[in-house]
């Protein structure tokens, strides 16, 4: 069974540049989440979709990052413009529903340097 | 609001050691506890969780961890460490009373073992 794709790895912008990341959830996965891990912190939840549909995104700082998740299969998290402190692992996660016992199963992640 | 506490950012271990990270939570309601491991350049696996039932729960690679509601602790052992299991450890609560998982990260603990 395939994992959580994320693309790209790396990726280096300068300061008040755009950038979008994608996901590939795992197929048949209903939920989606999106984390930002600042180094040294553990993961901060940004966002999570039920299929094509927002279940939480009160962390999500909405004057520069959007999120969508089209069909209810991948999706695309954006950062417009970019800030210094946007530095992070970006890691996308799924799981099958969204109750809390089930498992998260987490992307390797996107390395965003802000210069 | 819920939080975890993990006490250590690092700890050495010898091979064949006993393996010990520490967790405390809290949370206004039952919750759901988590470990998951990072290893380096990854995203994060599921090692075990606490649901409900049995407090005592075993994971994978050897790993468990008890749940102890009067210390709300749920700290994460391993009767001997091998080199593999150097990484990063992370503990997690959800609520255990809403049909969402909404994961609330520790700051996590790096596990070194020399040999």
């Amino acid at each position: 069974e395939a994992g959580v794709a994320q693309s790209p790895r790396y990726k280096i912008i300068e300061k008040r540049q755009s950038v979008a990341f994608w996901c590939n959830p795992i197929s048949g996965h209903a939920t989606l989440y999106w984390y930002q891990q600042i180094l040294g912190q553990g993961p901060k939840l940004l966002i999570q979709f039920q299929n094509n549909g927002v279940v939480d995104d009160s962390q999500l700082p909405k004057d520069r990052f959007s999120a969508e998740r089209l069909k209810g299969v991948d999706s695309t998290l954006k950062i417009q413009p970019a800030k210094l402190e946007d530095s992070a692992v970006y890691l996308c996660a799924s799981s099958l529903v969204a109750s809390g016992t089930d498992t998260q199963y987490f992307g390797p992640g996107t390395r965003l340097t802000v210069l | 609001a819920q939080s975890v506490t993990q006490l250590g950012s690092h700890v050495s271990v010898s091979e064949g050691a006993l393996v010990l990270l520490r967790c405390n939570y809290s949370s206004s309601v039952p919750p759901y506890l988590f470990w998951y491991v990072q290893y380096p350049n990854q995203g994060l696996q599921l090692l075990l969780k606490y649901t409900t039932g049995a407090t005592l729960v075993k994971g994978i690679n050897g790993f468990e961890a008890e749940f102890k509601k009067s210390e709300t602790s749920f700290h994460l052992t391993k009767p001997s460490a091998h080199m593999s299991d150097a990484a990063e450890y992370f503990c997690a609560v959800t609520r255990g009373d809403t049909g969402f998982q909404k994961l609330v990260f520790g700051t996590g603990t790096r596990l070194l073992v020399s040999p």
